[in-house]
């Protein structure tokens, strides 16, 4: 079993719809997460970080963390077609252990 | 954000030559960088662990004398891909991150081509 699980997708919505990105884990040592979009051909840029269970909101996103499920979701409200990229979900156990990553969901919205 | 630059950004070189990749933190002082290698559709596979003026700590199934890792500076660090064969053709990112490491800033990536 993988450390984090994520959907490959792709996850196609139209714009304005609302998106469900989920990630599971195995190790209950994580403590952080986070949330980076990655657009082709580029490197990932960081959205989200959580520490704690419950909601983070910034914006049209909002980042989740369940750890009694060990699983974290990041909501994007009123898609756009600029929010069409890959976005992988990243973990740590610590804040100076490395970051292990999901294989990412590309997500297409189209107009 | 912190701004991470790589250079170059897309290379190609013949099987046997050696490429060299420049990763910068522009904007802050990068305690420790990060070099990771991503194959299409696939996630990003951390290679190394390098903190400024010390030696490299590669992961597990990396070539240390094949992938050369010199952090010389806060702000620099690079990779030379050796005696490049085209099996190392892929998508090198790095990170820059400060004392933590839960919060990294990437480069551009760079496309490394082997023929």
């Amino acid at each position: 079993q993988k450390e984090v699980e994520q959907d490959p997708g792709p996850l196609s919505v139209p714009e304005g719809a609302i998106v469900s990105l989920n990630c599971t884990y195995s190790n209950s040592a994580f403590q952080y997460f986070m949330w980076y979009r990655q657009y082709s051909r580029k490197g990932p840029e960081l959205l989200m970080y959580t520490y704690s269970s419950g909601n983070k909101e910034d914006g049209r996103f909002t980042a989740q963390v369940d750890k009694s499920s060990k699983y974290i979701s990041l909501f994007i409200r009123d898609s756009q077609p600029s929010d069409s990229a890959t976005y992988l979900c990243a973990m740590s156990a610590g804040n100076t252990d490395k970051l292990i990553f999901g294989t990412g969901t590309r997500l297409q919205v189209f107009p | 954000g912190a701004v991470v630059s790589q250079h170059p950004s897309r290379v190609i070189c013949k099987s046997g030559t050696s490429v060299k990749i420049e990763c910068r933190s522009l904007d802050f002082q990068a305690t420790t960088m990060f070099w990771y290698r991503q194959f299409p559709k696939k996630s990003l596979m951390l290679m190394a662990t390098s903190n400024e003026g010390s030696k490299a700590t590669y992961e597990q199934g990396v070539e240390k004398d094949k992938f050369l890792i010199n952090h010389a500076s806060l702000t620099l660090s690079t990779l030379t891909v050796t005696s490049a064969h085209p099996e190392d053709s892929s998508f090198y990112i790095c990170s820059a991150a400060g004392p933590t490491y839960d919060e990294q800033y990437f480069g551009p990536g760079t496309r490394l081509t082997v023929t």
